[in-house]
């Protein structure tokens, strides 16, 4: 059963109109990351919450936020999406931070963005 | 640990072994991980070391560690069809994880 779950699987806007993507898990994790995934390249991290702590990538364009309402829910708002916004977006859970420890990251299977 | 170097393309016939390198540069990195991506997926976590062995085995999978070098490799014994993908190799610092470009591996009959 998928613990890591992202709708929708395929996600079309238009230019400039504000998109939200979602992200919910089973595992009962207290951080949750957004990833974003352009094509042949690495996923590159955009912030995370630990529990309701807030953390963003200091690279993370304005435009993209997130909201976590809840332990299992996550959300990415695109508040303008421009056409070098179009990825994959992957969220991912940990029990808990590196720091030392071993908390490896579950991912979802991503959400693929197009902008028209 | 900001660079992770993999190479970006494996070609293996069905059966053989594939060897997938990535070199890293954290020292203090304390578990490197191996993940996989087929197409149009998110990433699955093959499996990892923590820094203080020199191998790991599960099944066909075999990951040598070299910390000396900071050299990590994944063995896949009898590749099959279904390990077409991509294979990413990731170090830990804090809470990030710094991933490699990733390497394509396709399987021929």
């Amino acid at each position: 059963d998928a613990m890591v779950i992202q709708n929708p699987r395929y996600q079309v806007t238009q230019f400039g109109k504000p998109v939200t993507l979602s992200c919910s898990q089973t595992l009962n994790h207290n951080v949750m990351y957004w990833y974003q995934q352009k094509s042949s390249q690495a996923p590159k991290l955009l912030f995370h919450y630990y529990d309701k702590d807030f953390n963003n990538e200091a690279d993370t364009p304005d435009n993209f936020q997130s909201r976590r309402p809840n332990t299992s829910f996550c959300f990415l708002d695109i508040r303008s999406p421009g056409l070098g916004d179009a990825a994959m977006y992957l969220c991912a859970t940990s029990r808990d931070l590196g720091e030392g420890s071993n908390q490896p990251q579950h991912f979802g299977d991503g959400t693929r963005l197009s902008i028209l | 640990g900001e660079d992770v170097e993999q190479s970006l393309f494996l070609s293996v016939r069905e059966g053989d072994s594939s060897v997938i390198n990535c070199t890293y540069t954290d020292s203090s990195s304390t578990y490197l991980y191996w993940y996989k991506q087929e197409p149009g997926a998110g990433l699955q976590l093959l499996t990892y070391i923590f820094s203080n062995m020199d191998m790991k085995q599960d099944q066909r999978l075999t990951v040598l560690l070299n910390k000396k070098d900071k050299h990590l490799s994944l063995r896949i014994a009898d590749t099959q069809t279904g390990d077409s993908a991509i294979y990413f190799c990731a170090e830990v610092g804090d809470y990030k994880l710094s991933f490699g470009a990733g390497t394509t591996v396709t399987v021929r009959a």
